[in-house]
Formats: C-alpha cells, sequence, structure tokens
C-alpha cells in the first residue's frame, strides 16, 4: 500500500518568511495529493490539493508542486502570519478509500 | 462542499462501554469515510462506509470494535464498542465531493476514555 513521509515534523519560521514542507509517496499510480491544515482542536481543513496530470498549483500565498518522477510534492507559504501556525498533513492516493497522511508538521509563525 | 455534522462532539466515557457517533451530510454523497486521530497523531483510515453493505475495514481494524452502519447516502454510525483508554482519539466522518477525489472532514467527534 501506499506509504506517506512528511518532512520536517515542526518549523518555526519569522512571520514574512517562507515555509516549505515536503512529503514523499511510495504508489507511482497515486494520482491525488491534498494538503490539509489542523488548528488546535479544529477538523482538518483542505487547503490545496494537486492531481497528477500538472506539476504546480498556487492560490495566493500557498503553492503546491508535484514531481511524478521523484515522487515527491511540497507545499509553500510564502509571507507566513501567525494565523498560519497549525499542524500540516500532506496525503496521497489514488483512489479515495485508499488516501494515505503524512506524519503532520507543526508549523510556528513567530510574530 | 457538503455541510458534514457530527454527534457527539465531545464525550466521556467510562471504561467497557460503548458509544455510537452519528455523521449527517446536507446532501447524497457516495463515499463516507471513517477515521481516527490519537493525540498527537496523524490521521488513520479506519473504514470505508458503503450504503446498503457492509463496511470495509483497513487493516488493523475490525468490525467487532468499530461496527458501522449506513443506511442511506447520507447518514452513518460508526460504534467504537468495549472502550478502553488506548481508544481516546478524535473520530472524523468525511466524504467525497461530487467531482471525486476530495475529501472533506466532519467537524470531529473529540472521545475521552476513562
Amino acid at each position: 500500500g501506499e506509504n506517506v513521509e512528511q518532512h520536517p515534523s515542526t518549523l518555526s519560521v519569522q512571520e514574512g518568511d517562507s515555509a516549505v514542507i515536503k512529503c514523499t509517496y511510495s504508489d507511482s499510480a497515486s494520482n491525488y495529493f491534498p494538503w490539509y491544515k489542523q488548528e488546535l482542536g479544529k477538523r482538518p481543513q483542505l487547503i490545496i490539493d494537486i492531481r497528477s496530470n500538472v506539476g504546480e498549483k498556487k492560490d495566493q500565498r500557498i503553492a503546491v508542486t508535484l514531481n511524478k518522477t521523484a515522487k515527491h510534492f511540497s507545499l509553500h507559504i510564502t509571507e507566513t502570519q501567525p494565523e498560519d501556525s497549525a499542524v500540516y498533513f500532506c496525503a496521497a492516493s489514488r483512489k479515495n478509500n485508499d488516501m494515505r497522511f503524512g506524519a503532520g508538521t507543526r508549523l510556528t509563525v513567530k510574530p | 462542499s457538503a455541510v458534514i455534522s457530527q454527534k457527539p462532539s465531545r464525550d466521556i466515557c467510562q471504561r467497557g462501554t460503548s458509544l455510537t457517533i452519528q455523521c449527517q451530510v446536507d446532501s447524497q454523497v457516495t463515499m463516507m469515510f471513517w477515521y481516527r486521530q490519537q493525540p498527537g497523531q496523524s490521521l488513520t483510515l479506519i473504514a470505508t462506509a458503503n450504503q446498503g453493505s457492509e463496511a470495509t475495514y483497513e487493516s488493523g481494524f475490525v468490525i467487532d470494535k468499530f461496527p458501522i452502519s449506513r443506511p442511506n447516502l447520507t447518514f452513518s454510525t460508526l460504534t467504537v464498542s468495549n472502550m478502553s483508554p488506548e481508544d481516546s482519539s478524535i473520530y472524523l466522518c468525511s466524504v467525497e465531493n461530487l467531482s471525486g477525489n476530495t475529501i472533506y472532514f466532519g467537524e470531529g467527534s473529540w472521545l475521552t476514555v476513562v
């Protein structure tokens, strides 16, 4: 089955700096890669996703890149703000009931 | 995205008891899932709730411990049976959107077993 590894486990940045979280996956048949943000005491919220037919997707300060050959994908947050502080999870799947999540990255943005 | 409601949102349960969590969606969905998130951990898929048939369980999860019902396309229940402190977790219902492949989560049910 799919195995998703996520790094780093914790990340601390200064407000205004960029943050990058990286994930690798094992199943070359995986074709859908979402990212979720989970604030303390709340559910995971989908913030951006990418499918295997594109290499990059951007939504305001958030971007995701995908390298299918290397089987890795990354989340990029620019101009970070304190409200970006949360746990971020990557995931990979080739069909919906086969979605696997990374271990999570705790991002702290210091004002 | 669909509106997903879960009940209860939180509960403190006695060891050895069972609790049923309800998940209601405001529109018909094909795929419904149940996830567990243990304290400080990632999300683990428990099972896929199939409408009109038995749920499909992931490795490490069994029907006797986590019976699931899905009587229609908008509702599902997960029961956590014979609870122990190790079952203290967030249990999350999730659904797939109509265009496929996008998973949304309910607000979660925070269970503490004492």
